[in-house]
């Protein structure tokens, strides 16, 4: 079984909807991330929580919240979607008690949004 | 603010060769360094993690290097595949919060 999985892995939804994604891992890390990869620009961070009552905003938050509802579930939201959130989701985790803070990514959700 | 440059953006080479990417960061203040693996619409696989006391990493046919002072690294692919063709990301953890800044990156086609 794979370590970081997330659902759903591919979404069409409507300008306006309300979406969740959410992702979990069997790592025991204490460290998640999410991050949006578009074309031309790399991926870059969203929301990255250090543990459960630790959440920070990355460099591209707006339109989006998250929930950590557990040391091993990160949720993404996206309030009310639009186009120019159409991207692929990653979500990622780190182990900060290993000193590499290596991270390990899940498989990715494809966001359309039309 | 960090920013990290893969070129080139492309490259094509047959079977057999051997070839480099480049990946270059603009704060040598850095904790350490990952190169990664895409397939298309897939996720990340990691390759190589350099940390910022080293010089290189290898794993098979890939081997990277780490300039942290002249903010470079390179992933050397020996003997090159049709398998080894996808997207190849570098990215960069800061001393600060360990977060994660990526390439672009380079896409790869192997030719049989």
């Amino acid at each position: 079984d794979a370590d970081v999985t997330q659902t759903p892995r591919n979404r069409i939804t409507k300008t306006g909807k309300r979406i969740m994604l959410e992702c979990s891992q069997t790592k025991g890390h204490d460290r998640m991330y999410w991050y949006r990869q578009d074309p031309g620009l790399g991926l870059r961070l969203i929301y990255y929580s250090f543990d459960v009552k630790d959440i920070n905003k990355g460099e591209i938050s707006d339109g989006y919240s998250v929930s950590r509802q557990a040391q091993a579930k990160f949720s993404l939201s996206l309030e009310s979607a639009i186009p120019n959130q159409t991207a692929l989701y990653f979500c990622a985790t780190s182990d900060s008690t290993h000193s590499s803070y290596e991270q390990y990514f899940g498989p990715g959700t494809r966001l359309t949004v039309t | 603010k960090q920013e990290v440059t893969q070129i080139p953006a492309a490259l094509s080479v047959p079977e057999g060769e051997n070839l480099v990417l480049n990946c270059s960061f603009t704060d040598s203040a850095i904790y350490n360094l990952q190169w990664f693996r895409q397939d298309p619409g897939k996720g990340l696989t990691s390759l190589l993690l350099i940390q910022s006391s080293q010089r290189e990493q290898t794993s098979g046919r890939l081997n990277a290097s780490l300039d942290k002072s002249s903010g470079r690294s390179t992933l050397y692919i020996a003997a090159s595949q049709p398998g080894d063709s996808a997207t190849y990301l570098c990215a960069v953890i800061g001393t600060g919060f360990q977060k994660l800044v990526f390439g672009t990156g380079t896409r790869l086609l192997v030719s049989p």
